[in-house]
């Protein structure tokens, strides 16, 4: 089976803080994604990746940014973290399309921004 | 653009009882749709997904759900609710072409009652 990893379960940070959350998948998929998941607000794409060094913005980009320097590895920043970016986050992989192929999900980490 | 419509945040049934999660999707053109599911402290994983080859939909666990044109729906039943089936449920959807944008709904959290 996939295994998405995600570094962290629970991290507690404060405003302006510079935050790293890590995401690792053992499957050579091609795509990666970050998802926040809000109550009330499901599922929100914020980046995704299709390809090594390759990004695109997905639905609520601001405040973020990513990084992915090998294949297995998609990295999430919050170059200066802010109350509001307090949620769970989510990592996902795919080996295609991810509107036609299943995504495989990380077990998520809170973040809290104090 | 594509969205999802989940009725009801929370649902409750008892053991044994039918489970009818409700999703209705927009979209202009014909959509791929998902169902998802999320048990605690866990990441999510593919119940069930729709691509236009059958309408009804067989999925994991015993779930399944039919695709209505005619009434944009997708929703979700299991003839018998099992206590373990008590986890976070989210549609989702998607189209070809539209580029790994997988659109979700707010969820809707079932509780199993013995």
């Amino acid at each position: 089976d996939v295994k998405v990893t995600q570094s962290s379960r629970y991290l507690v940070k404060r405003t302006g803080e510079k935050v790293f959350l890590e995401c690792v998948q053992d499957m050579d998929h091609e795509n990666m994604f970050w998802y926040r998941q809000d109550p009330g607000l499901g599922l929100r794409l914020i980046y995704f990746s299709y390809d090594v060094k390759m990004k695109e913005k997905g639905d609520i980009p601001e405040g973020y940014s990513v990084s992915r320097e090998k294949k297995e590895r998609f990295s999430l920043i919050l170059e200066s973290a802010s109350t509001n970016q307090t949620s769970m986050y989510l990592c996902a992989s795919s080996w295609g399309d991810a509107t036609n192929e299943k995504l495989f999900f990380g077990s998520g980490t809170q973040l809290s921004v104090l | 653009a594509q969205s999802v419509t989940q009725l009801g945040s929370h649902v409750s049934v008892s053991e044994g009882a039918l489970v009818l999660l409700r999703c209705n999707y927009s979209s202009s053109v014909p959509p791929y749709l998902f169902w998802y599911v999320q048990y605690p402290n866990q990441g999510l994983q593919l119940l069930l997904k729709y691509t236009s080859a059958a309408t009804l939909v067989k999925g994991i666990n015993g779930f399944e759900a039919e695709f209505k044109k005619s009434e944009t729906s997708f929703h979700l039943t299991k003839p018998s609710a099992h206590m373990s089936d008590a986890a976070e449920y989210f549609c989702a959807v998607a189209y070809s072409g539209g580029y790994q944008k997988v659109t979700f709904g707010t969820g809707t959290k079932l509780q199993v009652i013995p």
